[in-house]
């Protein structure tokens, strides 16, 4: 079964600064697609960002990136210039690529506090 | 252009009780999953309804059901309600032929005492 951790539950960073949430799965699949989904308090999942696994490149979104190491399996997101608005909870998903829609695994999530 | 709308809110219920809760698809989506997050934890994924059948199920009981009607609206539907019931439920919907792409709603907040 695929698994997803994220081993910050919290992180901080003050406003404008740059900052790194981590994330690995474990997947013995070679084609799927990773997310990072935002919950600020509102509960409303907010997708941020997408990666291909086939893809070499990282994706990018505006102040949004990755840093996706499939060989390492690791997939962290950095959120750059943050603002007040970024801050939220941050959720790792993994979903396997099949015809149709397979379910998003996620990780437990890291709570990011922005100071301003 | 309405997004994913789930119905109630918040819900408060007495252990041993059945609940009802309600999903409305984005327009054009024809596929929902149901997804439970417990406080402090990431969802979880409970069951996927396309063309008004039950296609995908995680590791839940059989308490938990659903339905989904011709119009792609979804119910999730818990029977004998626990204090572990308690738990934000949230409903993502999707279109069959994008593989990638799932939108959530806004979830219900069911509180079991």
């Amino acid at each position: 079964a695929q698994t997803v951790t994220q081993s910050q539950p919290e992180m901080s960073v003050q406003e404008a600064e740059t900052v790194t949430l981590s994330c690995t799965y474990d997947t013995s699949e070679s084609d799927y697609y990773l997310f990072w989904y935002k919950q600020p308090p509102s509960r409303q999942m907010i997708l941020v960002i997408r990666q291909e696994a086939y893809k070499q490149q990282n994706a990018t979104e505006n102040r949004f990136s990755v840093n996706f190491q499939k060989a390492a399996k690791s997939f962290s997101l950095k959120i750059s210039d943050s603002q007040l608005g970024d801050a939220a909870m941050y959720f790792c998903a993994y979903r396997r690529q099949y015809s149709g829609n397979t379910p998003l695994v996620f990780g437990k999530g890291t709570r990011l506090s922005v100071i301003a | 252009d309405a997004g994913v709308t789930q119905s109630p809110t918040h819900l408060i219920k007495t252990r041993g009780q059945q609940v009802t809760l309600r999903c409305s698809p984005k327009s054009g989506h024809d596929t929902v999953s149901w997804y439970q997050q417990a406080l402090g934890q990431g969802p979880q994924f409970i069951f996927q309804y396309y063309e008004e059948e039950e296609r995908q199920r995680g590791n839940f009981p059989d308490r938990f059901s659903g339905h989904q009607f011709p119009n792609y609206s979804s119910e999730l539907n818990v029977n004998a309600l626990l204090l572990g019931d308690s738990a934000l439920y949230l409903c993502a919907s999707s279109w069959r032929g994008q593989t990638y792409e799932q939108y959530f709603g806004p979830g219900t907040r069911l509180t079991v005492t």
